[in-house]
């Protein structure tokens, strides 16, 4: 069974400092994977794509692939309280669907 | 306005009813998915759909039934609704380009089955 592996949090950070958010996945052959940013009670919003090894950068978030490891980040520099949400990594798992994490939350204090 | 709609938006019903939850969207996506979350089980694939005449069942679509009667529009049914679906339901799209298969999400529908 394809499954996404993420730590249920939550994650606390100071505000101004990195967050770091992980993931692991079970389908070596997965080649897209995605950030979704979820707060409580709204849809998920896409921040971000990765589909080649190494980092993709889009403003303060940076996504990480390593393929080998079949591991998945996200680093969100200058963490700001806005960004306290529930972070959901998902994969491609075949015939264009997705199969999502449970999520980490985050908390960024002032 | 929004790309990708829901209705209704919260809904109440008791156990046994039949109910319709309907997905639009404006984007021009050809793929749309009906997905279900429940706390602690996360986001959850019922049924999708590639275009109107191709339909697919999910994870856990038993209990579920769709109908894709545009390319814009898709529409999840409970037959007989049971408490265990209450859950908040979102709507997708996506349209995949090349490596893309990026989707998209409606506001959710909270479902409530008494």
């Amino acid at each position: 069974q394809k499954e996404v592996e993420q730590n249920s949090g939550p994650l606390s950070v100071p505000e101004g400092a990195i967050a770091s958010l992980n993931c692991t996945y079970s389908d070596r052959g997965s080649q897209s994977f995605f950030w979704y940013r979820q707060y409580s009670g709204k849809s998920p919003e896409l921040i971000m794509s990765i589909y080649s090894n190494g980092d993709k950068e889009d403003g303060r978030f940076t996504a990480q692939l390593n393929k080998a490891s079949q591991y998945v980040s996200l680093l969100i520099r200058d963490s700001q309280p806005s960004d306290s949400a529930t972070y959901l990594c998902a994969m491609e798992s075949g015939y264009s669907t997705l199969t999502f994490g449970k999520g980490t939350m985050l908390l960024v204090s002032p | 306005d929004a790309d990708v709609t829901q209705t209704p938006r919260n809904r109440i019903t008791k156990t046994g009813k039949r109910i319709m939850l309907e997905c639009s969207q404006t984007k021009g996506h050809d793929r749309m998915y009906w997905y279900r979350q429940d706390p602690g089980l996360g986001l959850r694939l019922i049924y999708y759909s590639f275009d109107v005449k191709d339909i697919n069942k999910g994870e856990i679509s038993d209990g579920y039934s769709v109908s894709r009667q545009a390319q814009a529009k898709f529409s999840l049914s409970l037959e007989s609704a049971i408490p265990n679906q209450t859950a908040l339901y979102f709507c997708a799209t996506s349209d995949l380009t090349g490596y893309e298969n990026e989707q998209f999400f409606g506001p959710g529908t909270r479902l409530t089955v008494l």
